[in-house]
């Protein structure tokens, strides 16, 4: 049963659109969430992060909106570039030693 | 600087047959841990450890074992390999920093089992 649930589990989107990935978790103790980028043939690298006392954060052209009664939060990636093709993961923080669960991935194809 | 190091890239294994899964980090990072990553489940903890000699179970411990007898290394053990663990392996390691936690990835071992 995963604590975190991401949707979607595809997205096609053309150049210079917007992407938008949504996560929704249960377990009120996750303490942070940060959001890892993996393309083929690589291991997931850290994208952008927030905290659950901040309801927005953004880099570049990669926002996080957070919604903490909700209990949800989603990744959107403006003017969407074909470099950003690649699986987005969304996780949340278990505990302060730096257990994470994920969410099952989404994978983004921006065409040109 | 290497960062986190995984060993072999791809393997292909008997049912049965045991293998070790090489991870060493030069980053002095307390926590390292094992994933497994799966289509449509996402990265699935199988281990942790959170200094040298200190290990415990994820969500998927079964049929793997580690041990910690460095900060560099932490080892995965298949003992007896099934193809239910057919997956693609990813060692990650990170501070342990009760602000940000950064988990930095291997680039992943590939294993089959026949």
């Amino acid at each position: 049963q995963q604590q975190v649930k991401q949707s979607p589990q595809s997205l096609i989107v053309q150049k210079g659109g917007i992407s938008i990935i949504n996560c929704a978790y249960e377990n009120t103790a996750f303490d942070y969430f940060p959001w890892y980028q993996q393309f083929p043939g690589k291991g997931p690298a850290l994208l952008i992060a927030i905290r659950p006392d901040v309801s927005e954060k953004k880099e570049g052209r990669f926002t996080i909106s957070f919604n903490k009664s909700a209990k949800q939060f989603s990744l959107h990636i403006m003017d969407s570039q074909p470099g950003d093709s690649a699986t987005y993961f969304c996780a949340a923080r278990a505990d302060s030693w730096g257990k994470f669960q994920f969410g099952a991935g989404t994978q983004v194809v921006v065409t040109p | 600087n290497a960062g986190v190091t995984q060993t072999p890239k791809f393997q292909v294994l008997k049912t049965g047959q045991s293998m070790t899964l090489q991870c060493a980090q030069d980053m002095n990072h307390e926590y390292m841990s094992w994933y497994r990553q799966d289509p449509g489940m996402g990265l699935r903890l199988i281990h942790y450890s959170v200094g040298a000699g200190i290990t415990d179970q994820g969500e998927v411990p079964n049929g793997y074992n580690v041990s910690r007898s460095t900060t560099e290394d932490f080892p995965l053990r298949l003992l007896s390999a099934a193809p239910s663990q057919t997956s693609v392996y990813f060692c990650a390691s990170s501070r342990i920093n009760s602000g940000a936690n950064v988990l930095t990835f291997g680039a992943g071992s590939r294993l089959t089992v026949l």
